[in-house]
């Protein structure tokens, strides 16, 4: 069964540290997608990216976030510094663009909490 | 800018009854409709996708319709069961953007035995 790959699955650090989350997309997935769902906010786009080429990250904070694709099977979320307001659930997704759109696929989550 | 929205957030019915989930939408342009499953603690399970041009999709217990004139689309469960019993998200997807995907806040559904 082909599926997004996310880790690390939980983490837990201190205000300030940088925090590194990854995400290894289908094979032949051309299009990848970091969301954040909290509580109150629920599922939020931060970035997304189409051929390796970010799109759009207007949905991230840009002084302490930043997103790549060093190349097709990885995809990266790094905050720096972390804050305890970032303690939320990170979601990778991949999906393939098509002339009529195609199916979105989750991975599990990395879970961070920031004390 | 699109806005989805599930109404009501919390659902609970008896083992047995149909379930039916409701998803509108604000932006009914060159969108597609995709519907989700998260049980707690976990990730996303994809159940359904509407393509824009069709107008519902079928997989077993499962029928979701969509229409784009009002704005809205409908997931149907039919004869639920308690595992039936998860969050049930809806998303409208941006075919433009790569289809990134715009959700609502969810219904979480309890099916009792």
């Amino acid at each position: 069964d082909a599926r997004v790959t996310q880790t690390p699955r939980h983490k837990v650090t201190e205000m300030g540290q940088e925090v590194t989350m990854r995400c290894q997309p289908i094979l032949g997935h051309n299009t990848v997608f970091w969301y954040r769902q909290t509580m109150m906010q629920g599922l939020e786009l931060l970035a997304y990216f189409r051929n390796r080429a970010p799109l759009d990250d207007s949905g991230m904070p840009k002084d302490r976030f930043s997103a790549e694709m060093p190349d097709a099977t990885l995809a990266t979320l790094k905050i720096q510094p972390s804050e305890p307001r970032d303690s939320a659930v990170y979601f990778c997704a991949s999906g393939r663009t098509g002339p009529d759109g195609n199916t979105i696929y989750f991975g599990e989550g990395s879970w961070l909490t920031v004390v | 800018k699109q806005e989805v929205t599930q109404i009501p957030a919390a659902l609970s019915v008896p083992e047995g009854e149909n379930l039916v989930l409701n998803c509108s939408f604000t932006d009914s342009a060159i969108y597609n409709l995709q519907w989700f499953r998260q049980d707690p603690g976990k990730g996303l399970t994809s159940l359904l996708l509407i393509q824009s041009s069709q107008r519902e999709q079928t997989s077993g217990r499962l029928n979701a319709s969509l229409d784009k004139s009002s704005g809205r689309s409908t997931l149907y469960i039919a004869a639920s069961q308690p595992g039936d019993s998860a969050t049930y998200l809806c998303a409208s997807g941006e075919v433009a953007a790569g289809n990134k995907l715009t959700f609502g806040g969810g219904t979480r559904v309890l099916v009792k035995p």
